[in-house]
């Protein structure tokens, strides 16, 4: 079965600051689908970056960038110019490309900015 | 602006007591899904919709059931909720199946007194 670790449940960073939230899976598929979701306090949970496997450049969304290494199963996500807006649980989800099956969330990462 | 809704925000039930949580959206999406998350977990999918098929997950509890009447509405509904139903409850739609992103509601905090 797949699985996705978030080996770190929480991270702090100061404000304008960089920060890299780890995530590594655990498939045999070759094609299928990564995910960081962002969900703040009380608030909806928002697709924060995606990356396709099949596609070798790092996906990247304004200050949110991923380095995703395909053969060693990792997919952390790195915020620059850290903002206080960013403090949120981090879920980081994995989705196999055949589409019937459901995504694999890992335990998620607290993220506290200082100001 | 397109959304999915989700009301109550907040729902008190005591135990045993049914009840039923709902889920509207105004994004056209095919599939409408039901995820129960406790505190600190992550999300656990209970079942979703694709248009009328409804797909349930082979743990989901026979205590929970779903009904979607028309595209926009997807109701939750809990016979008869225990202690351990205690949860946020989040609805989310996609466009088409699971590898289209999912967009997901504000949730409704559950408590079972």
């Amino acid at each position: 079965a797949q699985t996705v670790t978030q080996s770190q449940p929480e991270m702090s960073v100061q404000e304008a600051e960089t920060v890299t939230l780890s995530c590594t899976y655990d498939t045999s598929e070759s094609d299928y689908y990564l995910f960081w979701y962002k969900q703040p306090p009380s608030r909806q949970m928002i697709l924060v970056i995606r990356q396709e496997a099949y596609k070798q450049q790092n996906a990247t969304e304004n200050r949110f960038s991923v380095n995703f290494q395909k053969a060693a199963k990792s997919f952390s996500l790195k915020i620059s110019d850290s903002q206080l807006g960013d403090a949120a649980m981090y879920f980081c989800a994995y989705q196999p490309q055949g589409g019937s099956e459901k995504l694999v969330f890992g335990k998620g990462t607290k993220l506290t900015v200082n100001p | 602006d397109a959304m999915v809704i989700q009301n109550p925000r907040y729902q008190v039930t005591q135990f045993g007591k049914p009840v039923t949580l709902s889920c509207s959206q105004t994004l056209n999406h095919n599939v409408m899904y039901w995820y129960q998350q406790k505190s600190s977990q992550a999300p656990k999918l209970l079942f979703h919709y694709y248009d009328k098929d409804f797909n349930n997950e082979a743990d989901t509890p026979d205590n929970f059931q779903s009904r979607r009447p028309n595209t926009s509405f997807c109701f939750l509904d809990i016979r008869s909720p225990g202690l351990g139903d205690a949860a946020m409850y989040l609805c989310a739609t996609s466009r088409g199946h699971f590898t289209d992103t999912q967009y997901f509601g504000p949730g409704t905090r559950l408590t079972v007194l």
